[in-house]
């Protein structure tokens, strides 16, 4: 079975630049997360969805940053402006939905912004 | 809120070694348990999860952990250390009543030393 799957793996860009991160969550999870991890904060939860909902924002650091989940295949990170504050790898993870059910985790966007 | 504490942010073992990595959470009420690792350039993959069934609960790569309650602990342990241990290890929880987020320590590096 597939797993959770972000795009890009890698991005670069100058600071200013809008950046969108990409997710799909594994087929038929009802929950889907973003994630922040850098070596100084370690892993932050961002924002969370339950059917498509966005149930918890408050870790999203500011206004520059925005989530959408359209449909329950597809979800983004969106960053505008983007800052070189914001250099981290971003992971998207999704879950059944149920208390005590895991999280799966895609393999990350490393972000660097110049 | 529900946190949990690792003690030790790093944590060395020769190979063949016993491997112990302690968590402790703080809710009076047990939580869901979890135990993730991190390789490097990848995401978090689930090791094992205590869901209030058996105390001694085995994952993979030969890892288990057991839940005591008086002790509000939840530590991995593995008899003999492999290099390909070498990795971050994260522990989670996950109420049992309300949102179905997950609350990460801060992770332990495990070096295996040859």
């Amino acid at each position: 079975d597939a797993g959770v799957i972000q795009s890009p793996r890698h991005e670069v860009t100058e600071m200013g630049q809008e950046v969108t991160l990409r997710c799909k969550p594994i087929s038929g999870h009802n929950s889907l997360f973003w994630y922040r991890q850098t070596m100084m904060r370690g892993l932050e939860l961002l924002i969370y969805f339950n059917n498509n909902v966005p149930i918890d924002d408050s870790g999203m650091p500011e206004d520059r940053f925005s989530a959408k989940m359209p449909n329950a295949s597809f979800s983004t990170l969106k960053i505008q402006p983007s800052e070189p504050r914001d250099s981290a790898v971003y992971f998207c993870a999704s879950s059944g939905g149920y208390l005590g059910q895991p999280q799966h985790f895609g393999d990350g966007t490393r972000l660097s912004i110049l | 809120a529900q946190s949990v504490t690792q003690l030790g942010s790093h944590v060395s073992v020769s190979e063949g070694a016993l491997v112990l990595l302690r968590c402790n959470y703080s809710s009076s009420v047990p939580p869901y348990l979890f135990w993730y690792v991190q390789y490097p350039n990848q995401g978090l993959q689930l090791l094992l999860k205590y869901t209030s069934a058996a105390t001694l609960v085995k994952g993979i790569n030969g890892f288990e952990a057991e839940f005591k309650k008086s002790e509000t602990s939840f530590h991995l342990t593995k008899p003999s250390a492999h290099m390909s241990d070498a990795a971050e290890y994260f522990c989670a929880v996950s109420e049992k009543t309300g949102a179905n987020n997950l609350f990460f320590g801060t992770g332990t590096r495990l070096t295996v030393i040859p």
